[in-house]
């Protein structure tokens, strides 16, 4: 079966670090993009970054341009999330999501339950 | 960057009814970028429409997806108690990423 699961949140001072890992397992991970969601509390879905299969094409939400960067490991069919200079802002509960195959239609066809970071002092 | 507006933010209904969804984009959407997700809570979003109307493996028929250019409806044809819960819209701006309305909450009257 198909899954990815989430790790590497916690509580974090502002200003701080941040390393979140995805593992990916039950399917090919280097075919797929992927990408972060997160959801901060009582708000909806924001979408953080992607990259492509071969990490040649990476993108960002504006907000997170600069601070956050994605990256993979397709050796070990992980993706990951560096935040640096978090802010109370950042506070959300962090997504992996996976981008269906084919490129004629763009939506996220698996994701995780999420892990959950909280930046607070 | 094209915004979504999902509308109502709350629907009250009672299971057995017809639920509408709204989503509005701030320009014209092509149709196989616009996907809709349901999100409960401590679960992972899931898909269940993509390319606006084409429902993803294992979605019941109850749920259809339609429209074009900036509005899309999400339309839940008899309310099971199993989908109450919060839709997303969601759109793909190519090099800009992936943006998503604000939800729409579906509870129980």
């Amino acid at each position: 079966e198909a899954q990815l699961v989430e790790s590497g949140g916690g509580l974090v001072q502002p200003g701080r670090s941040l390393r979140l890992s995805c593992a990916a397992s039950g399917f090919t991970f280097d075919v797929y993009a992927m990408h972060w969601v997160r959801q901060a509390p009582g708000k909806g879905l924001e979408w953080v970054a992607g990259l492509t299969l071969n990490s040649a094409n990476v993108g960002y939400a504006d907000s997170m341009r600069g601070r956050f960067t994605i990256s993979r490991d397709n050796a070990r069919n992980s993706l990951y999330l560096q935040m640096n200079s978090l802010r109370p802002g950042d506070t959300a509960l962090y997504y992996c999501a996976r981008e269906a195959l084919g490129g004629s239609y763009w939506y996220f066809d698996l994701w995780g339950r999420g892990t959950l970071v909280t930046v607070s002092s | 960057e094209i915004v979504l507006t999902q509308s109502p933010g709350t629907l009250s209904l009672s299971p057995g009814e017809r639920g509408t969804l709204s989503c509005r984009a701030t320009q014209s959407v092509a149709g196989r970028y616009l996907a809709w997700y349901q999100h409960k809570p401590g679960q992972a979003p899931r898909l269940l429409i993509y390319g606006a109307s084409t429902r993803a493996t294992g979605i019941p028929d109850r749920f259809s997806g339609s429209g074009s250019g900036t509005d899309f409806t999400l339309t839940i044809s008899r309310l099971e108690p199993e989908d109450f819960a919060v839709y997303y819209c969601q759109q793909y701006g190519s090099s800009r990423g992936y943006t998503f309305g604000q939800g729409t909450k579906l509870e129980i009257k």
